[in-house]
C-alpha cells in the first residue's frame, strides 16, 4: 500500500518568506497528487492537484511541484501570511476512487 | 449554501452505546466518505460510497456500520463494538472522477467523545 511522509515537525517561518512543505511517497508514483489545508477543528479543503505528467503547477502564491524520479512533492507558499498558518495535507490516489492521506505539516507563519 | 453538513458538531457516547453521525450534501455528487482523524495522525478510510444502495469498506472499517439510501445521505453509526471511539469524524464526498480527478470536498466534522 501506499506510504506517505510529511515533515512531522511543525515549521515555523517569518511573515513574508516563502514556506516549502515536503510530501514524499513510497510505492508507485500516483497519477495525481493533492495538496489541502486543515484549520484546528475543521475539515480539510482542496488547494491544488498536479498530474503525473506535469512538473509545476501554481495558484495565485501557492506553488506545487511533482518529481516521480525523487518520489517527492514540494508545496510553496511565497510571502508568506499569519493567516497562512494551518496544517497542510498531501493526499495520493490509492484506488480507483480513494485517496490516501499524509498526517499533515503545521505551518506557524509569525507576523 | 452547497456543501456537505455534518451533524452533531459534538457527541457523547456512552459504553456501550451505538451512536450516529449525520453526513448530508447538496452537491449532487454520487461518492460520498467517511474518515477517522486521531491527534498528529492522518485521515483513515473507515467507510466509502460510490453510488446509492453500494458502499465498501475502507482501512478501518471494524466496528462501524453504514447506509446509503439516499444520493445525498451518508450516516455512519459507531457501534458498542469500536472500543476506541474517541476521535475527529470527517465526511466527504467527491465529483465525478471524470472531472475533478478525485478532490473531495469536506464537511465540517463531528468530535466523538466517550463518557
Amino acid at each position: 500500500s501506499q506510504k506517505i511522509e510529511q515533515n512531522s515537525e511543525a515549521l515555523n517561518i517569518q511573515e513574508g518568506k516563502t514556506a516549502t512543505l515536503t510530501c514524499n511517497y513510497t510505492n508507485y508514483s500516483p497519477a495525481y497528487l493533492q495538496w489541502y489545508r486543515q484549520d484546528p477543528g475543521r475539515g480539510p479543503v482542496f488547494l491544488l492537484l498536479i498530474r503525473e505528467n506535469e512538473k509545476e503547477k501554481r495558484k495565485e502564491r501557492l506553488k506545487v511541484t511533482f518529481d516521480t524520479t525523487l518520489k517527492q512533492s514540494l508545496f510553496h507558499i511565497t510571502a508568506s501570511q499569519p493567516a497562512d498558518s494551518a496544517t497542510y495535507l498531501c493526499a495520493l490516489n490509492s484506488g480507483y476512487s480513494t485517496l490516501t492521506f499524509g498526517k499533515g505539516t503545521m505551518l506557524l507563519v509569525s507576523p | 449554501d452547497g456543501g456537505i453538513t455534518q451533524s452533531p458538531k459534538y457527541l457523547f457516547r456512552k459504553e456501550g452505546q451505538n451512536v450516529t453521525l449525520s453526513c448530508e450534501q447538496n452537491l449532487n455528487h454520487d461518492a460520498m466518505y467517511w474518515y477517522r482523524q486521531d491527534p498528529g495522525q492522518g485521515l483513515r478510510l473507515i467507510y466509502y460510497s460510490q453510488i446509492v444502495n453500494d458502499f465498501q469498506k475502507g482501512d478501518i472499517a471494524e466496528g462501524y456500520s453504514v447506509s446509503r439510501e439516499k444520493k445525498e445521505s451518508f450516516p455512519l453509526t459507531v457501534t458498542s463494538a469500536q472500543k476506541n471511539p474517541t476521535a475527529f469524524y470527517l465526511c466527504a464526498s467527491r465529483a465525478p472522477l471524470i472531472e475533478a480527478k478525485n478532490i473531495q470536498y469536506f464537511g465540517a466534522g463531528t468530535r466523538l467523545s466517550v463518557l
